[in-house]
């Protein structure tokens, strides 16, 4: 079974600067899907970023970009110039096949808050 | 579009009672799931679709049911609610071609059982 770890429980960031959260991921399939989601104070999931495991450019979504390492099996989130509104909780998930996207592993997550 | 929407937003269950979550979506989406989350915890998979009339198990099955008639609705029973089944439910659906990467999830649901 496939398995998510995200190590830093919290962290704190300065606006404007970067912020990187960790993920690390366990499968022996060699074709997985990765994605992170922000959950704020409000509650709801907002997707933010997907890499394949076969995509050979890291993913980038605006201000976040996903830096895949496959040998290291690690999948971190950076997000660069931080704003107020980052300050959530964000998700590491992953998925086996491309296309099964219905079928989440989550890690625990990392919470982040954003100092003005 | 509504997307992906849930009721009820909030429920209080005393132990022992049946309720259905309902989640319904107007996106055509063929994959629909269903998730919990506890405090403090990631999101974990109960039950997920890949269609109308298929329906499997994922991480946490026990004491829920689910049955997908339609495309658009994917509705969660609880037989007989527990504590342990005090959590946040989100219903998300997925679709395919070029955007099968990205979930669409739900509001939630908060459900309290005494």
């Amino acid at each position: 079974a496939q398995k998510i770890t995200q190590t830093q429980p919290g962290m704190f960031v300065q606006e404007k600067e970067a912020v990187t959260l960790d993920c690390t991921y366990d499968t022996s399939d060699q074709s997985y899907g990765l994605f992170w989601y922000k959950q704020p104070s409000s509650g709801e999931m907002i997707f933010l970023i997907y890499q394949g495991s076969y995509d050979e450019q890291n993913a980038t979504e605006g201000r976040y970009s996903l830096n895949f390492q496959k040998a290291r099996k690690s999948a971190n989130l950076v997000i660069s110039a931080s704003q107020l509104g980052d300050s959530a909780m964000y998700f590491c998930a992953m998925t086996l096949s491309m296309g099964a996207g219905n079928k989440l592993t989550f890690g625990g997550g990392t919470r982040v808050l954003v100092k003005p | 579009n509504a997307g992906v929407t849930q009721t009820p937003k909030f429920q209080v269950l005393k132990t022992g009672q049946s309720m259905t979550l309902q989640c319904a979506q107007d996106m055509n989406h063929e994959y629909m799931s269903w998730y919990r989350q506890d405090p403090g915890m990631g999101l974990r998979l109960i039950h997920y679709s890949v269609g109308a009339g298929i329906t499997d198990q994922g991480e946490v099955p026990n004491g829920y049911n689910v049955s997908r008639s339609t495309t658009e609705d994917f509705p969660l029973r609880l037989l007989s609610a527990a504590p342990s089944q005090t959590s946040v439910y989100f219903c998300a659906s997925v679709g395919g071609g070029s955007s099968y990467n990205e979930q669409f999830f739900g509001p939630g649901t908060r459900l309290t059982v005494l």
